[in-house]
């Protein structure tokens, strides 16, 4: 099943512990993003990759960094985390000209106390 | 940079009423246009995807249109039901920069039956 695969689903971590969240596509896409949602602001993009090794900032970068080193994953890092990082996060997939649409992961919950 | 902007925030309706939601944008440079379906707390479902040449496509009760030239798009919901209670989201892929993906903040829609 072609799928965007985000772990874990649920985390809550304390501030200042270094975290990883991942993110897998299984449809050879080029282009994945990672996007955080927040009540009244909608979804705000964090960083996004038009293809393998080839990363730029979205909206909100300050706090996370991501990379590609290979096509199918794009994980998302918090090295030091604070609660104003709490927020769900999506990963999300496409061709590169966004041909076929784009397709989302379930999301991440994070919670940082 | 590219805004979305989806009207109204939030709509009531009883349930069997036709209804039409909003979202417009300010940079008609785009390569697609998505519709997307989020319950709370959840992943975001892919309704409708209109490419910038088309301009609507059809899926069940669902027809969305675009109207590129004047940065407009409209999702008709026919004949709505409780579970179609959600919120819904526009998001365009746009070509101008980095190609990119913007997100409307949402029509939240309750379905009362």
């Amino acid at each position: 099943e072609a799928q965007v695969t985000q772990n874990p689903r649920y985390l809550i971590t304390v501030t200042g512990k270094k975290l990883t969240v991942t993110c897998s596509q299984n449809m050879n896409h080029e282009y994945m993003s990672w996007y955080r949602q927040d009540p009244g602001l909608g979804l705000r993009q964090i960083y996004y990759s038009m293809n393998v090794e080839v990363t730029d900032k979205g909206d909100v970068p300050e706090g996370y960094k991501v990379s590609r080193k290979e096509k199918r994953n794009f994980p998302l890092i918090l090295e030091s985390p604070s609660p104003n990082q709490t927020s769900l996060y999506f990963c999300a997939s496409s061709f590169s000209t966004g041909t076929y649409g784009y397709t989302f992961g379930s999301g991440t919950r994070l919670t940082v106390v | 940079k590219q805004e979305v902007t989806q009207i109204p925030a939030a709509l009531s309706v009883p349930e069997g009423e036709n209804l039409v939601l909003n979202c417009s944008f300010t940079d008609s440079a785009i390569y697609n246009l998505q519709w997307f379906r989020q319950d709370p707390g959840k992943g975001l479902t892919s309704l409708l995807l209109i490419q910038s040449s088309q301009r609507e496509q059809t899926s069940g009760r669902l027809n969305a249109s675009l109207d590129k030239s004047s940065g407009r798009s409209t999702l008709y919901i026919a004949a709505s039901q409780p579970g179609d209670s959600a919120t819904y989201l526009c998001a365009v892929f746009t070509i101008t920069g980095a190609n990119n993906l913007f997100f409307g903040t949402g029509t939240r829609l309750t379905v009362i039956p």
